[in-house]
């Protein structure tokens, strides 16, 4: 079984400052999908970004990229220009191969202040 | 775009009450989900369907059944509530299936289901 690990509980950030958020997972597939929710105290999960495990370059979307180290199984989130609409739970959630199972961290609480 | 649609939004329940929760998707996907969200934890399967007439156990699938209805329909039916089981309820789907992988899911809003 998988399993996903934030280590961060809790962060702050000043508005328009970088953060890093941090994940890790363990897990013995070779090809697998890990992917970055966001949820705001609305309670909706949002899509923030994801990334295919056989791709070598990190993704990006707009302010947040990831860098995303296989051989140590580390999957961390920057959030560049922190705003606080950015304010929310962040979770990591890995994918297995076939598709079908979504594993999450426990979330890391984030807070932008102005 | 109302996206994936989940009723009700909020319930309380007594121990021992049965209750079904509905979910639907309007974006044709052929995968859906159930999900728990316990207060300072991430979200856990209780049980997914890859296809119309398919589900498969998650994660946490004690004291759950659910139902395929059909491609839109996805619910989740608790036949003897108990207080462990108060959490807040996601459904979600994805296009996820045969020849597609990495497909990211949608979710719903939630239900709020306490139990006393």
């Amino acid at each position: 079984a998988q399993t996903v690990t934030q280590s961060q509980p809790e962060m702050s950030v000043q508005e328009a400052e970088t953060v890093t958020l941090s994940c890790t997972y363990d897990t013995s597939e070779n090809n697998y999908y890990l992917f970055w929710y966001k949820q705001p105290p609305s309670r909706q999960m949002i899509l923030v970004i994801r990334q295919e495990a056989y791709k070598q370059q990190n993704a990006t979307e707009n302010r947040f990229s990831v860098n995303f180290q296989k051989a140590a199984k580390s999957f961390s989130l920057k959030i560049s220009d922190s705003q606080l609409g950015d304010t929310a739970m962040y979770f990591c959630a890995f994918m297995n191969n076939a598709g079908n199972m979504l594993t999450f961290g426990g979330g890391t609480r984030l807070m932008v202040k102005p | 775009n109302a996206g994936v649609t989940q009723t009700p939004k909020f319930q309380v329940l007594k121990t021992g009450q049965s209750m079904t929760l509905q979910c639907a998707q309007d974006m044709n996907h052929n995968s859906m989900y159930w999900y728990r969200q316990d207060p300072g934890m991430g979200l856990r399967l209780i049980y997914y369907s890859a296809s119309e007439g398919t589900t498969d156990k998650g994660e946490v699938p004690n004291g759950y059944n659910v139902s395929r209805l059909n491609k839109r329909e996805f619910s989740l039916r608790l036949e003897s509530a108990a207080p462990s089981q108060t959490s807040v309820y996601f459904c979600a789907s994805s296009e996820a299936g045969w020849g597609k992988l990495n497909q990211p899911q949608h979710f719903g809003d939630g239900t709020r289901l306490s139990i006393l």
